[in-house]
């Protein structure tokens, strides 16, 4: 059973585009919800978390906008740039056992 | 900081053979470390939770005597993937928690990852 569903599952965007990938959890335990970065051949590394208790967080060109009642939370890109053609996870996890349940991840390829 | 090692990058090995993989934190302590497969364009599969001086907690359908995990220290785990075969070929990824993060304990930190490949 997938607990969080990732969408779509590749984008294709243009340099300077906005990128867009959005999840769906299912437990309402959740109460961690990050977004990992992963390149071919390597690790995924944090990229930005938010916890429930807010609507949006900002880091630099990557914003995550998260909807409580909805169960749903997405990552912006803004500006995107060909290095940012990558695979990206969602994750939730909840209280103090941190075991992430991924999404299935999305590839975005940004064209010049 | 919070840098999570990998050892070997990549291993080719028999049908029949043993491969250990080590996961280390290599400027932080780690009580909990996780290890996951990932097989080409899919997502991180959890195996098991590894907590230091105690016995893994494996994910269903993962077969404990098959993938040994041993966290004999607070810096290093080791997978240990026993009589493997082909099927077993994957994309082996740590993750560490690091201890001294009171607050953000969700946060995990990955591996760069092992390759491995039964021929």
């Amino acid at each position: 059973q997938q607990q969080v569903k990732q969408s779509p599952q590749s984008l294709i965007v243009q340099k300077g585009g906005i990128s867009i990938i959005n999840c769906a959890y299912e437990n309402t335990a959740f109460d961690y919800f990050p977004w990992y970065q992963q390149f071919p051949g390597k690790g995924p590394a944090l990229l930005i978390a938010i916890r429930p208790d807010v609507s949006e967080k900002k880091e630099g060109r990557f914003t995550i906008s998260f909807n409580k009642s909805a169960k749903q939370f997405s990552l912006h890109i803004m500006d995107s740039q060909p290095g940012d053609s990558a695979t990206y996870f969602c994750a939730a996890s909840r209280g103090g056992n941190n075991r992430l349940a991924f999404g299935k991840g999305n590839q975005v390829v940004v064209i010049p | 900081g919070a840098v999570v090692s990998q050892h070997p990058s990549w291993v080719i090995c028999k049908s029949g053979t043993s491969v250990k993989i080590e996961c280390r934190s290599l400027d932080f302590q780690a009580t909990t470390m996780f290890w996951y497969r990932q097989f080409p364009k899919q997502s991180l599969m959890l195996m098991a939770t590894s907590n230091e001086g105690s016995k893994a907690t494996y994910e269903q359908g993962v077969e404990k005597d098959k993938f040994l995990i041993n966290h004999a220290s607070l810096t290093l785990s080791t997978l240990t993937v026993t009589s493997a075969h082909p099927e077993d070929s994957s994309f082996y990824i740590c993750s560490a928690r690091d201890l001294g993060l009171a607050g953000v304990h969700n946060e995990q930190f990955f591996g760069p990852g092992t390759r491995l490949t039964v021929l």
